[in-house]
């Protein structure tokens, strides 16, 4: 089963640059790894996705080493409308999807950032 | 605004009852993806639907079913309903099949059951 593992919870302060990891061991060849953000009583909203090494857009950068069993989201000079909790996604292929990809969210890091 | 329409915004009903939670992707995406999000759970996948046929199936509970229309619309629906179904239930939409594609979902509908 492809499971993801996060932290719970991050603190962090304006300005600063924060880093997420995401653990993913059991991830399958193919696939991708995504990343969003949920504000509260909001649906989740895209910010990146990679399959590996480096990928950067206008919001984030995503860091995925050469054995693909974690990820980084790294996010640059937070401010406080970043407060959020931020999600991985991975799929599951097992048996009991039968092959199907199965999307699968961690259980997302509540990210706090104080003036 | 994703583009993905969820009605009703929000729903208070009893045990034992039915409700069906509507959803209408984004113009053109034709992947539909239901998910319930409860505190203890996180965001759990339940089913998703491609053009009108069912593709992959998660943690959708026999009581619940879902079904994908041919203007793509999508509903989803509860049945003898339990305390512990109140959630958020997202849906989201895709252009293609593939499940690695970027969903884009809609606002929810909190459903909280009596």
């Amino acid at each position: 089963l492809a499971k993801t593992t996060q932290p719970i919870s991050m603190d962090s302060y304006e300005g600063q640059e924060v880093n997420i990891t995401c653990s993913h061991n059991n991830i399958a060849t193919n696939d991708y790894i995504t990343w969003y953000q949920q504000f509260p009583s909001q649906g989740p909203r895209f910010i990146i996705q990679g399959y590996k090494t480096k990928v950067t857009n206008e919001v984030a950068s995503l860091f995925i080493p050469a054995d693909r069993k974690s990820s980084t989201l790294s996010l640059p000079r937070v401010s406080l409308s970043d407060t959020a909790v931020y999600y991985c996604l991975v799929g599951d292929r097992g048996p009991a999807s039968g092959g199907s990809y199965i999307p699968t969210f961690g259980r997302g890091t509540s990210l706090i950032v104080h003036p | 605004d994703s583009g993905v329409t969820q009605t009703p915004k929000h729903l208070i009903t009893a045990t034992g009852q039915r409700v069906t939670l509507r959803c209408s992707p984004r113009s053109g995406d034709l992947s539909v993806y239901w998910y319930q999000q409860s505190l203890d759970q996180g965001l759990q996948f339940l089913i998703q639907y491609y053009n009108g046929e069912e593709r992959a199936k998660g943690n959708i509970l026999e009581r619940f079913s879902a079904q994908q229309f041919p203007d793509l619309h999508s509903e989803l629906n509860l049945s003898s309903l339990e305390l512990g179904d109140s959630a958020l239930y997202f849906c989201a939409s895709s252009p293609r099949v593939a499940g690695q594609e970027t969903q884009y979902f809609g606002p929810g509908t909190r459903l909280l059951v009596l």
